[in-house]
C-alpha cells in the first residue's frame, strides 16, 4: 500500500513565524516531490518540488528531502496571513512509470493569526 | 500558462441521472486525472488516462467511467448517480513523464438530491 502522511493540524503560528510542514512516504524508490497549496473553497496549486536529497529554497519558501529516511518537508519563513491555507504533499511512487500518478496526502491545514 | 478547464463549477442533479463531467486543457499533456475530494478524506484518484481512448482505474473507480476521445478532453461520467457521490470533483493534467507536476482545474462542487 503506497501511503503519504502529514499531520491534519490544525498548524497554528504567529505572523513573521516559520511553519514547518512535514511529509512522510511509504516507498522508499519514489523519485519527485511536490507541494501544493489549497485555499478554502479552491482546487490546489503548486508551489514547490523537490528531486533530490538537500534544500530547494524559492522565496520564503524552502523544501527538504530526506530520501534515506523517506521525508519531505516544507518551511514558510516570515509566514503571513495569506499564507493560511491547507498544504498537501503529494509523491510520485511509482518508478520507471511516465503515467505521472501522484499519491497525495490528506493536507496539513495552517493558519497564520495576525 | 497552464490552463485546465472544467465545465461547470456548481452542479445539482437527482439519484439515478447520468451525470457528466467535463475536463479541457490546453497544455497538449499526454496525462488527464480525475479525483473527489471530501472532508477528512483528502484527494482520491476515480481514474486517469495517459493517452486518447487509454484510461486506468484509480482508487476508487467503483459508480464511474470515463471517456478521452480527444487528447485535450477528459470525462467523468456518474453511470447512475447516488447521494453517496455528492463531492467535489477535480480535474488535473500533466505531461508525460515521472518529474512533471500536476495542474488542476477549479473544480466542479457535485450535488446529487
Amino acid at each position: 500500500q503506497k501511503e503519504v502522511e502529514q499531520n491534519s493540524g490544525p498548524l497554528s503560528v504567529p505572523e513573521g513565524a516559520i511553519a514547518s510542514l512535514n511529509c512522510t512516504y511509504s516507498d522508499r524508490g519514489s523519485q519527485s516531490f511536490f507541494w501544493y497549496r489549497q485555499y478554502s473553497g479552491k482546487s490546489p496549486e503548486l508551489i514547490m518540488f523537490i528531486y533530490s536529497n538537500g534544500d530547494k529554497e524559492d522565496g520564503r519558501f524552502t523544501a527538504q528531502l530526506n530520501k534515506a529516511s523517506q521525508y519531505v518537508s516544507l518551511l514558510i519563513r516570515d509566514s503571513q496571513p495569506s499564507d493560511s491555507a491547507t498544504y498537501l504533499c503529494a509523491v510520485n511512487m511509482d518508478r520507471g512509470s511516465t503515467l505521472g500518478r501522484l499519491y497525495f496526502g490528506r493536507g496539513t491545514q495552517l493558519t497564520v493569526w495576525p | 500558462d497552464v490552463k485546465v478547464t472544467q465545465s461547470s463549477r456548481y452542479l445539482v442533479k437527482r439519484t439515478g441521472e447520468k451525470v457528466f463531467l467535463e475536463c479541457v486543457q490546453d497544455m497538449d499533456h499526454e496525462n488527464m486525472f480525475w479525483y473527489r475530494q471530501d472532508p477528512g478524506l483528502g484527494l482520491r484518484l476515480i481514474y486517469f488516462s495517459y493517452d486518447v481512448k487509454m484510461k486506468e482505474k484509480g482508487d476508487i473507480p467503483e459508480g464511474y467511467s470515463v471517456s478521452r476521445e480527444k487528447k485535450e478532453r477528459f470525462s467523468l461520467i456518474l453511470e447512475s448517480a447516488s447521494t453517496n457521490q455528492t463531492s467535489m470533483y477535480l480535474c488535473a493534467s500533466s505531461p508525460q513523464g515521472a518529474y512533471q507536476p500536476q495542474h488542476f482545474g477549479d473544480g466542479t462542487r457535485l450535488s446529487i438530491l
